[in-house]
């Protein structure tokens, strides 16, 4: 098993530019987590899915953020337009219905907006 | 905010030496869970402790949980310098799949 993959794993960008952030969680797996973890804050959880669909985007930021899910493979997390603040690691995360509590991280996408 | 709190921020020990790091929290939960990160790297389950139970054993792990105090701690018996690390313990929030993070600990285990 590949683990959850994420993609790019560092993102440098300008302030006002699109940013969209990948991730594909691990097959089987029916929850999907987005969380952004800073020095200031640590890890916050942006929102999950379950079967595709988004269940808590309490953690959502503010409207410039976005995430999808189309289909069980693949999720996306944008930020339009992006500023400096939002420089962060972001983590997705997965877990199966069978085990709802042990979540399984990728490796992060290290964001740095200029 | 139901965000754990760990305790120490930092801890640095000797290779050999026993590490102990303290989690609180502030609502009634169904589990604790431990997650280690690597640095530049995404967590990793350790352990996970339910609500009913006090403590828990896995290999050089052990941790317990006292939920009259709303804390929890993690021992890690006879370090080694691998186990150099952050450890965050993490809580169900309101029983939904939706964890929530301490600060961490930052273990640094010197050779």
């Amino acid at each position: 098993d590949a683990g959850v993959i994420q993609s790019p794993r560092h993102e440098v960008t300008e302030m006002g530019q699109e940013v969209t952030l990948r991730c594909k969680p691990i097959s089987g797996h029916d929850y999907l987590f987005w969380y952004r973890q800073t020095m200031m804050r640590g890890l916050e959880l942006l929102i999950y899915f379950n079967n595709n669909v988004p269940i808590d985007d309490s953690g959502m930021p503010e409207d410039r953020f976005s995430a999808k899910m189309p289909n069980a493979s693949f999720s996306t997390l944008k930020i339009q337009p992006s500023e400096p603040r939002d420089s962060a690691v972001y983590f997705c995360a997965s877990n199966p219905s069978g085990r709802p509590y042990e979540q399984y991280f990728g490796p992060g996408t290290r964001l740095t907006v200029t | 905010s139901q965000q754990g709190e760990e305790d120490p921020q930092a801890l640095s020990i000797q290779e050999g030496e026993n590490a102990t790091m303290n989690c609180s929290y502030k609502t009634s939960i169904n589990n604790l869970q431990w997650y280690r990160q690597n640095s530049g790297r995404g967590l990793v389950h350790l352990i996970l402790i339910r609500s009913n139970e006090r403590e828990k054993h896995s290999g050089r792990l052990r941790v317990t949980l006292d939920t009259s105090k709303k804390s929890s701690s993690l021992l890690i018996t006879a370090s080694r310098a691998a186990d150099t690390a952050s450890y965050f313990c993490a809580t169900d929030f309101q029983g939904a799949q939706k964890l929530v993070f301490g600060q961490g600990t930052r273990l640094t285990i010197n050779p």
